[in-house]
């Protein structure tokens, strides 16, 4: 089965600056998808951002924007212009393009923005 | 982006007693529903796949006896907890993979919280 790994558990990160949050998956496939996913304290996941791996160009949404690099195996999140509402637990999430409808997640990381 | 609708999103019961949880596709239809056990601070962990019209995938070491697990519909699958306990007190998630798009990114409810005294 595909791993999914959030190394980092806790990140904070001040009002207006930058926070990356890291992924790495582990995975014999070439075509697959890799979402970002967002849980505030609401409990609502929400997806941030997706990526497909046979696009070399990295998404961006707004002030969101991935470092995909494929041959690494990484996926990391770069938020832009922190905010007090992106504070929440995000989870990055792996899923193939040919095995199926599961997802893999990975454990999380806990975004404190600091005012 | 789709919505799913997640009912209740809290619930207390007594030990033994049974608990059904409904999750709803509210825009589009849903093939195919998740249902994720979370614990407190941490990931989602996949319990079962529901499949409309068919019988629900299990993950191992989820009892299917315990999760009773019914996608009468494109757009219903409902969860039942059954004789609760204790220890079935859990944040319980469901998420509706939507279909019509390339990725077959997934929609999640609100969650239900389940207490069992």
């Amino acid at each position: 089965a595909q791993t999914v790994t959030q190394s980092q558990p806790e990140m904070s990160v001040q009002e207006a600056e930058t926070v990356t949050l890291s992924c790495t998956y582990d995975t014999s496939e070439s075509d697959y998808y890799l979402f970002w996913y967002k849980q505030p304290p609401s409990r609502q996941m929400i997806l941030v951002i997706r990526q497909e791996a046979y696009k070399q160009q990295n998404a961006t949404e707004n002030r969101f924007s991935v470092n995909f690099q494929k041959a690494a195996k990484s996926f990391s999140l770069k938020i832009s212009d922190s905010q007090l509402g992106d504070a929440a637990m995000y989870f990055c999430a792996y899923r193939s393009a040919s095995t199926g409808n599961q997802f893999y997640f990975g454990t999380g990381t806990s975004l404190t923005v600091i005012p | 982006g789709a919505v799913v609708s997640q009912h209740p999103s809290r619930v207390i019961c007594k030990s033994g007693t049974s608990v059904k949880i409904e999750c709803r596709s509210l825009d589009f239809q849903a093939t195919t529903m998740f249902w994720y056990r979370q614990f407190p601070k941490q990931s989602l962990m996949l319990m079962a796949t529901s499949n409309e019209g068919s019988k629900a995938t299990y993950e191992q070491g989820v009892e299917k006896d315990k999760f009773l697990i019914n996608h009468a519909s494109l757009t219903l699958s409902t969860l039942t907890v059954t004789s609760a306990h204790p220890e079935d007190s859990s944040f319980y998630i469901c998420s509706a993979r939507f279909s019509g798009g390339d990725t077959g990114e997934l929609f999640f409810g609100e969650g239900s919280r389940l207490t069992v005294l």
